[in-house]
């Protein structure tokens, strides 16, 4: 079955400093796509990447990057110089080749970050 | 942009009501899709549905049922409410036939739904 841990609940920083949130994920598919999607104090889940399973390329967008590693299992988010409104909820998800027609699309329980002026 | 809109962003209702949350997206998408989100839980799928009429069980269907009648439109309805129904409900939507299970989601602002 599929499953997606992020095992940081809570991560508080400073502004200005980097932060990784870690995202680990299990499945039996060889064929899945990864997301990670940012959920701000207003509540609405903003779309941040998606990324495939056989696109190990790692991603950079502005101050934001994705290291993905199947041998790990592994789709790490980094913030570079954070700031205060990077404080958000961050949430990955794996979604798999479904066994009948249907979505098979698992978040994780999130992980919120807080970015301290 | 896509966009997808919520009917309410605060809803109290009272036990046994008949409920209805509403969904529209504007970027004619053919998958639409209703969540909840609970503290610790994460965001759980009730129902999703990949066309006109139909629909398909999530994870936790019970005392939920679903509507979609056009494209754009996707209800979720609670057939007489419950206080362990209490929960911010989140509608998605996205692009793709077939493989769905590829396609990003685009939310909506999410409905608080009380039931005293």
């Amino acid at each position: 079955a599929q499953k997606v841990t992020q095992a940081q609940t809570e991560i508080s920083v400073v502004e200005k400093e980097d932060v990784t949130l870690d995202c680990v994920y299990e499945t039996r598919d060889t064929t899945y796509y990864l997301f990670w999607y940012k959920q701000p104090p207003s509540g609405e889940l903003v779309f941040l990447i998606r990324r495939n399973s056989f696109d190990e390329q790692n991603e950079i967008s502005g101050r934001y990057s994705w290291n993905f590693q199947k041998s790990t299992s592994s789709f790490n988010f980094t913030i570079t110089a954070s700031q205060v409104v990077d404080s958000a909820v961050y949430f990955c998800a794996l979604s798999e080749a479904p066994t009948s027609y249907g979505q098979n699309f698992v978040f994780g329980p999130g992980t919120r970050l807080s970015v301290l002026p | 942009d896509v966009k997808v809109t919520q009917s309410s962003r605060y809803l109290v209702k009272r036990t046994g009501e008949k409920v209805f949350l509403e969904c529209v997206q504007d970027m004619d998408h053919e998958n639409m899709f209703w969540y909840r989100q609970d503290p610790g839980l994460g965001l759980r799928l009730i129902y999703f549905s990949y066309d006109v009429k139909m629909k398909e069980k999530g994870d936790i269907p019970e005392g939920y049922s679903v509507s979609r009648e056009k494209k754009e439109r996707f209800s979720l309805i609670l057939e007489s409410a419950s206080t362990n129904q209490t929960s911010m409900y989140l509608c998605a939507s996205s692009s793709g036939t077939g493989i769905v299970y590829s396609y990003e989601q685009y939310f909506g602002p999410g409905t608080r739904l009380t039931v005293t």
